[in-house]
């Protein structure tokens, strides 16, 4: 079925980095705009990043951009998030997901993978 | 403090039809289509209207979508107890070239 599944979450120190993934299946990942998407602990939604299909068009919310750096592979069906220079209201569950229908709907979710910036 | 602005909670009693606004700019709402997201605790959000006012496959017709210039409403009609929820709209912003949410509106059902 279709699926989108996060790994690399986890503890990191303030300034530190991390590198989440996404893997996606059941459906022609090479066909789809992806975004991550956080939430921080009792919060609302934030968007973070954007990707196009072929990944020539990329764009970054204000909060993380010239420190968060998306990508896919689309041989491998995955799509990353490299996250330096973390600050702790970076902490928050990212969630992978795919871009699916008119108006930049957001028609699939991961699971979500929780990002914690601690000291 | 999000660039969409939805009242952060609403209330209702079952079998009532409630209505929830999301306000934003010309830039937002006034430009691009708008999608709702219903979200169940501990669960990553669903899908639940794009597109203005569409229903992807499995959405209950008891849930309805409008905009009218900067603003937009989700409508649920005939409401249940597993509609008590959370519940988010979305816009495509051109000024900042990218998707905004609102806060969020907590729905209870009395």
């Amino acid at each position: 079925q279709v699926q989108l599944v996060e790994s690399g979450g986890g503890l990191v120190k303030p300034g530190g980095s991390l590198r989440l993934s996404c893997a996606a299946s059941g459906f022609t990942f090479s066909d789809f705009y992806m975004s991550w998407i956080r939430q921080a602990p009792g919060k609302g939604l934030e968007w973070v990043s954007y990707i196009s299909s072929s990944g020539s068009t990329i764009f970054y919310a204000n909060s993380v951009r010239g420190r968060f750096t998306i990508s896919r592979d689309n041989a491998k069906n995955s799509l990353y998030l490299q996250m330096n220079s973390l600050r702790v209201d970076d902490t928050a569950v990212y969630y992978c997901v795919r871009e699916g229908r008119e108006g930049g709907a957001f028609d699939i979710w991961g699971q979500g993978t929780m990002v914690t910036v601690s000291s | 403090q999000s660039v969409l602005t939805q009242p952060p909670s609403a209330s209702g009693t079952p079998g009532q039809r409630v209505t929830f606004s999301c306000s934003g700019s010309s830039s937002n709402i006034g430009s691009n289509a708008v999608n709702w997201y219903q979200q169940l605790p501990g669960t990553a959000p669903k899908l639940l209207i794009y597109n203005n006012n569409q229903r992807p496959s499995g959405v209950p017709d008891r849930f309805s979508g409008s905009k009218s210039g900067t603003s937009a409403s989700l409508a649920i009609s005939g409401l249940q107890s597993e509609d008590e929820v959370d519940y988010y709209c979305a816009a495509w912003d051109d000024s900042l070239s990218g998707m905004v949410f609102g806060g969020g509106t907590k729905l209870t059902v009395l």
